[in-house]
């Protein structure tokens, strides 16, 4: 089955800094790979999504990058805001149904004001 | 905030026990992803129902089943409950489209097995 290995665990950022998240993965059959932000003890709310046609994609602050032929994509935030401050995951997905998603462990983003 | 409700948001069973967990879909959505998603770490697919049959299925034991019913709706039943099962449970919506699917998270039911 696929594996989601995501890194940093943990990223600490001064407030107008950028922040870059990496994840890597393991089954060239997935064709989705979304981006989820979680705050604490709250639902994984969907940020960002790239699908394998397409190599990058942005959304204000918010960019995606996916590199097939290594099998990685990361997230880039930039101008980070403390509201940012959350637990983000990667997952990906073989062939395009979102909903059978395998996700990364997460990575806590702390943004200093 | 999304359309996905799920019942209850907190229960605390005790092992051995059985328990049944809820989810209302998005409105329009055909599709009922449930996960796990143990403290501390990312969440974990369970199966997936699509126009009421199991499509796909996670690495987990059979004592967790579940049903969709003809308006989407969902449940999660775990059979013989065990410490470890002790979680955050997530159930997703979504609309089956080639190539278009884009999964919507509810708030979750967070389980203690004691």
């Amino acid at each position: 089955g696929e594996n989601v290995e995501q890194h940093p665990s943990t990223l600490s950022v001064q407030e107008g800094d950028s922040a870059v998240i990496k994840c890597t993965y393991s089954d060239s059959a997935s064709n989705y790979f979304p981006w989820y932000k979680q705050e604490l003890g709250k639902r994984p709310q969907l940020i960002i999504d790239i699908r394998s046609n397409v190599g990058e994609k942005k959304d204000q602050r918010i960019a995606v990058t996916l590199n097939k032929t290594a099998k990685h994509f990361s997230l880039h935030i930039t101008e980070t805001q403390p509201e940012d401050s959350a637990v983000y995951f990667c997952a990906a997905s073989i062939g395009s149904n979102a909903g059978k998603s395998t996700f990364g462990d997460g990575t806590t983003l702390t943004v200093k004001p | 905030e999304t359309g996905v409700t799920q019942s209850p948001t907190h229960l605390i069973k005790t092992r051995g026990q059985q328990v049944t967990l809820r989810c209302s879909s998005q409105s329009g959505h055909n599709t009922v992803s449930w996960y796990q998603q143990a403290l501390g770490q990312g969440p974990q697919f369970i199966f997936q129902y699509y126009r009421e049959e199991e499509n796909g299925r996670g690495n987990f034991p059979p004592r967790f089943s579940g049903l969709q019913f003809p308006n989407y709706s969902s449940e999660l039943n775990v059979n013989a409950l065990e410490l470890d099962d002790s979680a955050l449970y997530l159930c997703a919506s979504s609309f089956r489209l080639a190539g278009q699917e884009t999964q919507y998270f509810g708030p979750g039911t967070r389980l203690l097995v004691l």
